[in-house]
């Protein structure tokens, strides 16, 4: 089976910078993807990794390690709007859909 | 550019009842996938369809579920009959190739 495992919860305070880790046992691997949801609200894409390394976009970077199965998500400067629940996602091969964690719900507090 | 739309947003209905849950994709995606999210277990895919082809219905819980793409504009999730077990958030997403899915806002389903 497909396991993919992160945090349940983590808090964090306004301004700081958090990590949300996440490591993956699949049958096999072609991206990793995280999507932020608000609660009551659709999942929304925030990034994507395929090769290992650091994507950067604004606030959000993400890491992977294809090796180690671990990726995680870094968000600086944090705003109470960043509370939401993030969750990772492996695509296991080709264009077949992805299998999510259960995801970490991120609470910022002042 | 309009997203996924699912309809009803909130559906609440008695055990034994029939359940019809829709989805317009985005207009050009070529993948279509039904997910169904709870506390306990998660986002879960249920099936999914490219090129209006049924591609994997493994998820599919049981008999009692079953989804149709008549054309590349429209699907639906159908429970018949429904139980309080099946209440959960169902999602809609559809993607273009190995592109990002994008998520509908979703049906709140209550069966009481």
């Amino acid at each position: 089976g497909q396991n993919i495992d992160q945090p349940t919860e983590m808090t964090a305070t306004e301004g700081a910078i958090v990590q949300i880790n996440c490591t993956y046992q699949t049958s096999g691997f072609n991206g990793l993807f995280w999507y932020q949801q608000h609660a009551g609200e659709a999942p929304t894409f925030l990034s994507y990794n395929v090769l290992d390394g650091l994507e950067e976009k604004g606030r959000f970077s993400s890491f992977l390690s294809r090796s180690k199965g671990y990726s995680y998500l870094l968000l600086k400067e944090l705003q109470m709007k960043d509370s939401a629940s993030y969750l990772c996602a492996v695509r296991v091969s080709g264009n077949t859909p992805l299998v999510f964690g259960k995801g970490t719900r991120l609470s910022v507090i002042a | 550019d309009a997203g996924v739309i699912q309809s009803p947003r909130h559906e609440v209905t008695e055990m034994g009842q029939e359940v019809t849950l829709r989805c317009k994709p985005i207009s050009g995606h070529d993948y279509l996938f039904w997910y169904r999210q709870t506390m306990m277990r998660g986002l879960e895919l249920l099936i999914y369809f490219n090129n209006n082809v049924p591609i994997d219905d493994s998820g599919m819980p049981e008999d009692r579920f079953s989804a149709k793409m008549p054309n590349a504009s429209f699907s639906t999730l159908k429970i018949q009959p429904s139980e309080p077990r099946d209440s959960a958030v169902y999602f809609c997403a559809s993607s273009f190739g190995d592109q990002p899915q994008h998520f509908g806002d979703g049906t709140r389903l209550s069966i009481l």
